[in-house]
């Protein structure tokens, strides 16, 4: 069964620290792993990842994906309160995309 | 980034009734739409995949005469809760996949359903 696991699930951190947050999955027919930041309403797209090792970077966001170990991570350096919210990590498969149960980040002041 | 629209942002309706929900991509052609259910605090759950010009493949569990899905254009899919009740109450969000080789999916802003 096709499965897409987060970890942590949640995570304090304060303002200015760095966070790693992890996606690990067992797709059949992996096409491509995407990441999206859920606030109060629907996600919203952060990253696309289609090749190993190489990184995609947004402002302080960055990710990048291991087809080897199965996995990918995403990275925000000199967190905000702002980023505050839930990661979602989804595998595409052949005809639908997998979520994983998101990661709740919490960046205090 | 694509853009998706959902109609409407939020409804309450009568235990009952029936609602629509229309999700719309406004720039580009989705020939494949997906509806997602959300409880609070938990990830999406897929309803089902609502596919241009064909019957949508609904997920185990999903009611089909329930949870009507109509795909009738490249732009726009429909979700129509049959006879609500409470337990229908939920945040529903639809997406739409881009094609080509960069394809993705993009969310709508999801529709809040309250049934009382």
């Amino acid at each position: 069964e096709d499965k897409v696991v987060q970890s942590p699930l949640s995570l304090v951190v304060h303002e200015g620290d760095t966070v790693t947050l992890n996606c690990s999955y067992e797709v059949t027919n992996f096409r491509s792993l995407l990441w999206y930041k859920q606030e109060k309403k629907a996600p919203t797209f952060l990253f696309m990842l289609t090749s190993s090792g190489i990184e995609k970077k947004s402002g302080r966001l960055s990710s990048i994906l291991d087809k080897k170990e199965l996995s990918s991570i995403l990275n925000i350096t000199a967190t905000q309160t702002g980023d505050s919210a839930i990661y979602l990590c989804a595998v595409a498969g052949t005809y639908k995309y997998i979520f994983g149960t998101g990661t709740r980040l919490k960046v205090l002041a | 980034g694509a853009v998706v629209s959902q109609h409407p942002s939020r409804v309450i309706c009568k235990s009952g009734t029936s609602v629509k929900i229309e999700c719309r991509s406004l720039d580009f052609q989705a020939t494949t739409m997906f509806w997602y259910r959300q409880f609070p605090k938990q990830s999406l759950m897929l309803m089902a995949t609502s596919n241009e010009g064909s019957k949508a493949t609904y997920e185990q569990g999903v009611e089909k005469d329930k949870f009507l899905i109509n795909h009738a254009s490249l732009t726009l899919s429909t979700l129509t809760v049959t006879s609500a009740h409470p337990e229908d109450s939920s945040f529903y969000i639809c997406s739409a996949r881009t094609t080509g080789t960069r394809e993705t999916q993009y969310f709508g802003p999801g529709t809040r359903l309250l049934v009382l």
